[in-house]
């Protein structure tokens, strides 16, 4: 199974302040078709995981442009340029271009 | 408005069976590809199945975690999926997802989880 290496576990921001999580895979997520299934997902607290970026860096209808994803082959990151009160939660990265997908442990954003 | 409604977790002793069902609506369901996803008390996500479309013949894939004792089928009249679970081990104690997305496309859809305890 592709392994997905998340940094860093947990993250203390400030509101307004810049955050950025990286998530690297064991093998090339470059699919067949060329494309690179890596996604990233945001879990609020109590809540199902909800999904930010599909394809890298292509934004998920509602989504504010805050965020933003970028990265290439084994080595992927989230960036938020301005984080809000609402974006506390724990993100995951998501592989699904080989079977089993996979997803990275998650990295806990918090408030500071 | 899209819905993904899990039912028919609880506890269970292990080694017994438990069948999940997901109830959706709001979308063709006959056309979407569906899968479980389960979240483990320690938090970690891990995809558990997938079914596809009656065009696909409906091909499912598991995790090798679960092959040989899941099951997952769907019935596309009632807009339903379901997670027949068997031979259950307290490792399968988790929150079960059902999900809808599509890995390539804006198609992402979960419902709001439901708890499977396995112990004795």
């Amino acid at each position: 199974d592709v392994v997905m290496t998340q940094t860093p576990v947990s993250l203390s921001v400030a509101i307004g302040q810049p955050a950025s999580i990286s998530c690297k895979s064991s093998q090339s997520l470059v699919g067949t078709s060329g494309k690179t299934y890596l996604n990233w997902l945001l879990q609020r607290p109590g809540q199902s995981p909800k999904r930010l970026i599909y394809l890298v860096s292509k934004l998920d209808s509602g989504i504010p442009d805050r965020f933003s994803g970028s990265g290439s082959e084994t080595d992927f990151t989230l960036k938020i340029s301005r984080v809000e009160a609402d974006d506390l939660g724990v993100y995951y990265c998501l592989q699904g271009t080989h079977f089993p997908h996979t997803f990275g442990a998650g990295t806990k954003l918090e408030l500071k | 408005e899209v819905q993904l409604v899990e039912t028919g977790g609880g506890l269970v002793q292990p080694g017994k069976s438990l069948k999940l069902t997901c109830a959706t609506s709001g979308f063709t369901f006959s056309n979407a590809w569906m899968h479980w996803v389960r979240q483990s008390p320690e938090k970690q996500l891990e995809w558990v199945a997938q079914i596809k479309a009656k065009s696909n013949n409906y091909a499912t894939y598991y995790a090798e975690s679960v092959k040989g004792r899941f099951t997952i089928s769907r019935d596309d009249s009632k807009s339903s999926v379901y997670l027949q679970m068997n031979s259950l081990k307290e490792e399968d104690t988790a929150i079960y997802y059902c999900t809808w997305y599509n890995i390539g496309t804006r198609t992402d859809y979960w419902g709001q989880g439901v708890m499977v305890t396995v112990s004795s």
